[in-house]
């Protein structure tokens, strides 16, 4: 079993729908959970990054982390094209530390 | 802002020969990461250094090894070439010292014919 699980997807969705994106994860020592968006052929791009359990929002972004069901998302509000996207949620143990990734959600928004 | 240098962005290699792919960190970042993406696979942990020594290790064969050199760029150098090499190689940058978070570079594609 992997350390980090992440819903497979794919996903589609329409313009303007709100869209959840989760993971689970095996490890307790994970403190900092990112997630990052990645278009075909790129880098991953960083969206959202948060250190323990809690809530952050950026725009129309929204994570969430509850450590004590190792379980985090991803909450994106008004979703346009330009969100669609493999979405991977990451994981590590310290802020310098290696991040472990879930295997990616591929998103697509329909116009 | 500066992001995180990758070069070559595009390398072709044949079975057994050897490569060279160079990160370049963003300014003042001081800890370098190395992930292998394989075809609609996530990224794996290779490697890390942070102020120039190794920090991390993980899923790296011996065939490969790496540095990071004094201005903090860092190189992987592949080995022995194989075909199961071929994937997305990214470099990622930090600043180790305080609470911030990973800066992906844009991958270098390498292809083992």
């Amino acid at each position: 079993q992997k350390e980090v699980e992440q819903d497979p997807g794919p996903l589609s969705v329409p313009e303007g729908a709100i869209v959840s994106l989760n993971c689970t994860y095996s490890n307790s020592a994970f403190q900092y959970f990112m997630w990052y968006r990645q278009y075909s052929r790129k880098g991953p791009e960083l969206l959202m990054y948060t250190y323990s359990s809690g809530n952050k929002e950026d725009g129309r972004f929204t994570a969430q982390v509850d450590k004590s069901s190792k379980y985090i998302s991803l909450f994106i509000r008004d979703s346009q094209p330009s969100d669609s996207a493999t979405y991977l949620c990451a994981m590590s143990e310290t802020n310098a530390g290696k991040s472990t990734f879930g295997d990616g959600t591929t998103l697509t928004v329909k116009p | 802002a500066a992001g995180v240098i990758q070069s070559p962005r595009h390398l072709i290699k044949e079975k057994r020969e050897t490569a060279t792919l160079k990160c370049y960190p963003i300014p003042r970042h001081d800890t370098v990461y190395w992930y292998q993406q394989g075809p609609g696979q996530d990224p794996q942990f290779l490697i890390s250094f942070y102020e120039k020594m190794q920090s991390d290790k993980g899923s790296i064969p011996d065939r490969f090894s790496a540095q990071q050199f004094s201005d903090y760029h860092s190189e992987l150098n592949m080995s022995s070439l194989e075909l199961g090499d071929s994937a997305l190689y990214f470099c990622a940058s930090s600043h180790g010292g305080g609470e911030d978070e990973q800066f992906f570079g844009p991958g270098t594609r390498l292809t083992v014919l």
